[in-house]
């Protein structure tokens, strides 16, 4: 079976640094994704890990634990523009996304 | 713009009724997905083709089929429409057959009366 863990909802400060977990257990494993979706809006890209370590794109980025099935996504010097769901997703013969968490910044 | 794109946008119809959803992939991508995602949930896998073949298939229910066309358009169908089935669907695609990174349409907003 297939089970991806991540935190409902999260608030956090225009400016400050936010750490989004991911937990997940699967059958198969190519990979772990992160994908930003404003709400209404389509999914888009943020980040893939398929090696354990951290992968670092501008103001985001994603580590990845494949011993502990161990994923975040942390955001850096948050804008009003970041709230949105952030989801989490794994690759296996297919991509499976969890709920995600739903991410408000304050001014 | 992520290059794929689906019709219509809204669509509302009658409990009972029949629906079919139109994906056209970005220029080059093979595989096309479909997921649901109703208020408040997560995005469900329903289906994957790969260049014309079903490759991947999640809790699609029996009353909802899908097919990818030689000029890899993909179509999804959605039968014996009930209250429930109201919901977001997303098409997105990719280059190879293997789950990475997905490009999603805008989607097709069913509401089900």
């Amino acid at each position: 079976g297939q089970n991806i863990d991540q935190p409902t909802e999260m608030t956090a400060t225009e400016g400050a640094i936010v750490q989004i977990n991911c937990t997940y257990q699967t059958s198969g494993f190519n990979g772990l994704f992160w994908y930003q979706q404003h709400a209404g809006e389509a999914p888009t890209f943020l980040s893939y890990n398929v090696l354990d370590g951290l992968e670092e794109k501008g103001r985001f980025s994603s580590f990845l634990s494949r011993s502990k099935g161990y994923s975040y996504l942390l955001l850096k010097e948050l804008q009003m523009k970041d709230s949105a769901s952030y989801l989490c997703a794994v690759g296996d013969d297919k991509l499976i996304f969890g709920t995600g968490t739903r991410l408000q910044v304050f001014p | 713009d992520s290059g794929v794109t689906q019709t219509p946008k809204h669509l509302i119809t009658a409990t009972g009724q029949r629906v079919t959803l139109r994906c056209s992939p970005r220029s080059g991508d093979l595989s096309v997905y479909w997921y649901q995602q109703s208020l408040d949930q997560g995005l469900q896998f329903l289906i994957q083709y790969y260049n014309g073949e079903e490759r991947a298939k999640g809790n699609i229910l029996e009353r909802f089929s899908a097919q990818q066309f030689p000029d890899l358009h993909s179509e999804l169908n959605l039968s014996s429409l009930e209250l429930g089935d109201s919901a977001l669907y997303f098409c997105a695609s990719s280059v190879g057959g293997s789950s990475g990174e997905l490009f999603f349409g805008e989607g097709s907003r069913l509401t089900v009366l």
